[in-house]
């Protein structure tokens, strides 16, 4: 399975951009980059997904890199409420379709 | 409109018994998941179905089972249960069987195994 690396934690202000990070360097060519995110004691919320273009929604942009090896989630305001655990993952074609959730990235925004 | 529901959103069970979860996903939707979520493990996959039929399976045990009805409600099952199979359960509903569509995830069923 394609694999997807983020740092443990980041920390941002409140009401400041945050760019959270994703490595997928073994993604291929029709692999889905999905992004969701768990706030606590909530079941995982979806945030955005892209191929190969960037992608807006209106919760936040992904900014997706030539080579497709790395990709970066941009909430362009972060408020308290988008304190939550964020998960980059990768969508396969094929067979196996399931989520695959790594461990993810704890986002915590300061007051 | 209605988001996934599952059902009960708590419970707590014996060592040994067996246990039914339920989920009902977003109306039309046919893709219908299941998630164990640990804090040892994180969020673990277990099958998914689409259209009554199972499409994939994760790697737990047979003691985990899964159905979908025609209306595509679903329901899993865990039998003989062990105290590590206490977890937060989830259930997540696509629209369709493509990669590129959404999850939507209900709140889960926080299961307690003493």
């Amino acid at each position: 399975d394609a694999k997807t690396t983020q740092p443990n934690s980041m920390e941002s202000n409140e009401e400041e951009p945050v760019h959270l990070p994703c490595n997928h360097s073994t993604i291929s060519g029709t692999d889905y980059i999905h992004w969701y995110r768990q706030l606590p004691s909530q079941g995982p919320e979806y945030v955005i997904h892209g191929l190969t273009s960037n992608v807006n929604n209106r919760m936040a942009s992904l900014a997706i890199a030539e080579d497709r090896k790395s990709s970066t989630l941009i909430l362009h305001r972060a408020t308290l409420r988008d304190a939550a655990v964020y998960y980059c993952i990768l969508r396969v074609s094929g067979s196996a379709r399931q989520l695959t959730f790594g461990s993810g990235t704890q986002l915590t925004v300061l007051p | 409109k209605a988001g996934v529901t599952q059902t009960p959103r708590y419970l707590i069970k014996t060592r040994g018994q067996q246990v039914t979860l339920s989920c009902s996903p977003i109306s039309g939707h046919r893709s219908v998941s299941w998630y164990q979520q640990t804090p040892g493990q994180g969020l673990q996959f277990l099958f998914e179905y689409f259209s009554e039929t199972q499409r994939n399976k994760g790697n737990f045990p047979g003691r985990f089972s899964g159905r979908q009805f025609s209306n595509s409600r679903s329901e899993m099952n865990v039998s003989t249960l062990e105290l590590g199979d206490s977890a937060l359960y989830l259930c997540a509903s696509r629209l369709t069987w493509s990669v590129s569509t959404e999850a939507f995830f209900g709140q889960g069923t926080r299961l307690t195994v003493v």
